[in-house]
């Protein structure tokens, strides 16, 4: 049982390119959530799920694409990734209510 | 006022002092509360449920202030092992973030 994991752990980008962030969960959870966490920002929600093939807008969507084509997994889109958006990127899912996180990305963009 | 609000600290206490964190939130029809625990460079993990009766997992006690609108958090006879940011996180009926994640408050026991 690994619960939530995330991959890459770490990348690198350059403003323009584009690339995918895998999270994966095998509690068998509704809800996934994916988060960004900066510096004196907190925890910030860009896109949920609420069940496979659904998705919702968080706090912070722009710039973003997600898809839950699988219960399991849930993804996250850069398009075009521009130096705002290097942070730590964290997954979540959820039963009722209580989160559990993966360990988290780290995403630089030059 | 924001939606969840905490102290940031830095809390520095002594081994085996006792602590408190305060936490604010501005909904009212806020149902859910909980403390979380992140350490350094690591993901958030829930710490406890913040119940309407109070209550206590070991050393770390919980409270909830609805008429005032605040949670709280008790640590005693903190342990070096304690030293981390603790999140206060609050539900929010409307609007489009389920659950929303104060800043954190972080704590650093001293030997």
């Amino acid at each position: 049982n690994a619960g939530v994991t995330q991959t890459p752990k770490f990348r690198v980008l350059k403003t323009g390119q584009s690339m995918t962030l895998l999270c994966a969960q095998d509690m068998n959870h509704e809800y996934m959530y994916w988060y960004r966490q900066d510096p004196g920002m907190g925890l910030r929600l860009i896109h949920y799920s609420v069940g496979e093939g659904t998705t919702a807008k968080g706090e912070v969507p722009d710039g973003y694409n997600v898809s839950r084509l699988k219960k399991q997994n849930f993804l996250l889109g850069l398009e075009s990734a521009a130096p705002s958006q290097t942070s730590v990127y964290f997954c979540a899912s959820s039963g009722e209510e209580t989160q559990y996180f993966g360990p988290g990305t780290r995403l630089l963009v030059l | 006022r924001k939606e969840v609000e905490q102290d940031p600290g830095p809390f520095n206490v002594p081994e085996g002092a006792t602590v408190a964190f305060n936490c604010t939130y501005s909904n009212s029809a806020s149902q859910s509360f909980f403390w979380y625990r992140q350490d350094c460079r690591k993901e958030p993990k829930l710490l406890m449920s913040v119940y309407s009766s109070g209550n206590e997992d070991g050393r770390f006690t919980a409270q909830l202030n609805r008429a005032s609108q605040y949670i709280s958090l008790l640590i005693r006879d903190s342990k070096l092992s304690d030293s981390a940011t603790y999140l206060c996180v609050v539900n929010i009926p409307t609007g489009n973030t389920p659950l929303v994640f104060g800043k954190g408050t972080r704590l650093s026991v001293i030997a």
